[in-house]
């Protein structure tokens, strides 16, 4: 039972580039997540899916899309990177419950010049 | 506007000693869960404690404790008998009804614990 992973765990990219993370979990959850970490702050939600085939924007979504083609995998994708995307990136993953906690991953640590 | 407040930046504790750590929440849902993490050095994000807007007792896990004070809409984490392996950024969180179990932050408390 790995829980959840994040591919890949670095990464820096130049202005423009794209790249796509992808975070898997293994727990057979409904609901994932895509945070974003920026020194100095909490967490802060880019976007979350809450079951297979459905998206929806979270707090901070522009510059961002995803995927959810399968339960247990959600992609977020860059399409031009941007410096103000440099960030550490974290998936999450939990039950339908209210008192379900989140499970993150390990985090992807993302540098764009 | 932010949901949830950490106003302590950071703190440092000695070993041994107990820590409180401040975390104000808004809400208007009468029902929503509160969470807190661990961070570490390493950055992964550890989850500590869950206490529920309905519980009518304080969580509990091992060391750490949960004060609720549901009138004053706070949340503080109690880390008693502090270890060196405590020293992380610590974050409160809150999920409110039908947030299709998203987390808001705040943004964190960063504890140094000292020999």
């Amino acid at each position: 039972n790995a829980g959840v992973t994040q591919t890949p765990k670095f990464r820096v990219l130049k202005t423009g580039q794209s790249m796509t993370l992808l975070c898997a979990q293994d727990m057979n959850h409904e609901y994932m997540y895509w945070y974003r970490q920026d020194p100095g702050m909490g967490l802060r939600l880019i976007h979350y899916s809450v079951g297979e085939g459905t998206t929806a924007k979270g707090e901070v979504p522009d510059g961002y899309n995803v995927s959810r083609l399968k339960k247990q995998n959600f992609l977020l994708g860059l399409e031009s990177a941007a410096p103000s995307q440099t960030s550490v990136y974290f998936c999450a993953s939990t039950m339908v419950g209210a008192a379900d906690t989140q499970y993150f991953g390990p985090g992807t640590r993302l540098t764009v010049l | 506007a932010q949901k949830i407040t950490q106003t302590q930046p950071g703190m440092f504790v000695q070993e041994k000693e107990a820590v409180t750590l401040d975390c104000t929440y808004d809400t208007s849902d009468p029902s929503y869960g509160l969470f807190w993490y661990k961070q570490p050095s390493s950055g992964e994000m550890i989850f500590l404690i869950y206490q529920g807007s309905y519980d009518q007792q304080n969580a509990t896990e091992g060391r750490y404790s949960l004060n609720f004070q549901k009138a004053r809409k706070s949340a503080n984490l109690v880390i008693s008998a502090s270890q060196l392996g405590d020293s992380a950024m610590y974050f409160c969180a809150m999920r409110e009804t039908d947030s299709w179990g998203k987390l808001q932050f705040g943004a964190g408390t960063q504890v140094v614990v000292t020999p």
